[in-house]
């Protein structure tokens, strides 16, 4: 079955302790992004990148990482993560830079 | 950049009813994307329509890029319909294209 897995689904976690989040797609897609939705900002690009090694930053890539060291897989890292980083996490993937795209299940991180 | 507005932006029906969905954008774009979000909060997939009508099950949906507008019809509404619906087109910023999306469609469906 085609899809986008994102881990973990749910995290709670505390100011400073840095936590990854994965993404993997098995669609063999070049473009894979991350989004943030917040109530009121809808969804907001953080990195997106075009191919493996190839990264950029989105809309809001402040207090994140990523990485794209091999095709499936686009993890995102928040090396010391505060509160203003609570939010609905999604990895999407897509077969071009605009083409037909696919979203993880979302992660809700907590920053206490 | 292009602006993409979706209306109404909430919108109440008893199950069975009929709805519209419209998603306007201020430029001409080559493709249009549908998603459904759930009230668990994932995102699905509906359409992928640059132009043209298509439809998949209860759902279609109708993009005319000359007019700058696609229309989401959901027929014999079920509660399972409920959630909002965003529109997301690309725009162009510095050479680079990536989506917009709109602010949403929420719908409730009620039993």
């Amino acid at each position: 079955e085609a899809q986008v897995t994102q881990n973990p689904r749910y995290l709670i976690t505390v100011t400073g302790k840095k936590l990854t989040v994965t993404c993997s797609q098995n669609m063999n897609h070049e473009y894979m992004s991350w989004y943030r939705q917040d109530p009121g900002l809808g969804l907001r690009q953080i990195y997106y990148s075009m191919n493996v090694e190839v990264t950029d930053k989105g809309d809001v890539p402040e207090g994140y990482k990523v990485s794209r060291k091999e095709k499936r897989n686009f993890p995102l890292i928040l090396e010391s993560p505060s509160p203003n980083q609570t939010s609905l996490y999604f990895c999407a993937s897509s077969p071009l830079l605009v083409g037909e795209l696919f979203f993880g299940e979302g992660s809700r991180l907590t920053v206490l | 950049g292009i602006q993409v507005e979706q209306s109404p932006p909430d919108l109440i029906l008893q199950e069975g009813a009929n709805s519209t969905l419209r998603c306007n954008f201020s430029d001409s774009v080559n493709n249009l994307q549908w998603f459904h979000q759930n009230p668990w909060g994932q995102l699905i997939n509906l359409f992928y329509i640059p132009s043209g009508t298509k439809q998949n099950g209860r759902l279609s949906a109708t993009t005319v890029a000359t007019e700058r507008y696609s229309l989401l019809y959901i027929s014999s509404s079920q509660t399972t319909d409920s959630g909002v619906y965003f529109c997301a087109v690309p725009i162009s910023n510095f050479g680079n294209e990536k989506l917009t999306f709109g602010t949403g469609t929420r719908l409730t469906i009620i039993p």
